[in-house]
């Protein structure tokens, strides 16, 4: 079975460019979380995703990002204009309807903004 | 207090030794439990649940301590592989938002 898909695996832009980054999730699975990960500051939750719609969008820094899931087996993380602070890597993970907790993680996009 | 915390190491022990980490939580509600590794440079990934009962899957024990609230995972006769960050999860308790705490790193040396 296919896992969850991330694309693309790097990016390097500059800062004020535009960045999307795309994931899909497993088949099936009905949640979906977007984290971001650093050194200084560990796995943050993004967003959250239940059957498509934006449940939780607290963790999300400002309104540089923005987050889509136009169906259940796509979403988008975009940030716009990019800072060099943005660097990270990002990560996304679906969960089964059995329970949200048990989630499944894409090889993550390492993106840096220079 | 933070939601999870975990001691982040690195725990540095030879093969062949078992090794345990602890992971308290604050929302004495909690209700799923989760231990994760790491591998540098990739993916968190889905390690074993934790149960009151506790879990077994081969050298690895999975316990939960509602009490006190904590989780915990043994690890016996450690290998080289096994290094690695290994991060706890806590979900539930009124809440759907998993979190996680930052890991603790283990590093197994021959």
């Amino acid at each position: 079975d296919a896992g969850v898909i991330q694309s693309p695996r790097h990016e390097v832009t500059e800062m004020g460019q535009e960045v999307t980054l795309r994931c899909k999730p497993i088949s099936g699975h009905n949640s979906l979380f977007w984290y971001r990960q650093t050194m200084m500051r560990g796995l943050e939750l993004l967003i959250y995703f239940n059957n498509n719609v934006p449940i939780d969008d607290s963790g999300m820094p400002e309104d540089r990002f923005s987050a889509k899931m136009p169906n259940a087996s796509f979403s988008t993380l975009k940030i716009q204009p990019s800072e060099p602070r943005d660097s990270a890597v990002y990560f996304c993970a679906s969960a089964p309807p059995r329970g949200f907790v048990e989630q499944y993680f894409g090889p993550g996009t390492r993106l840096t903004v220079t | 207090r933070k939601e999870v915390e975990q001691d982040p190491g690195p725990f540095n022990v030879p093969e062949g030794a078992t090794v345990a980490f602890n992971c308290t939580y604050s929302n004495s509600a909690s209700q799923s439990f989760f231990w994760y590794r790491q591998d540098c440079r990739k993916e968190p990934k889905l390690l074993m649940s934790v149960y009151s009962s506790g879990n077994e899957d081969g050298r690895f024990t999975a316990q939960l301590n509602r009490a006190s609230q904590y989780i915990s995972l043994l690890i016996r006769d450690s290998k080289l592989s096994d290094s690695a960050t290994y991060l706890c999860v806590v979900g539930g308790g009124g809440s759907y938002i998993p979190t996680f705490g930052r890991g603790t790193s283990l590093i197994v040396h021959p």
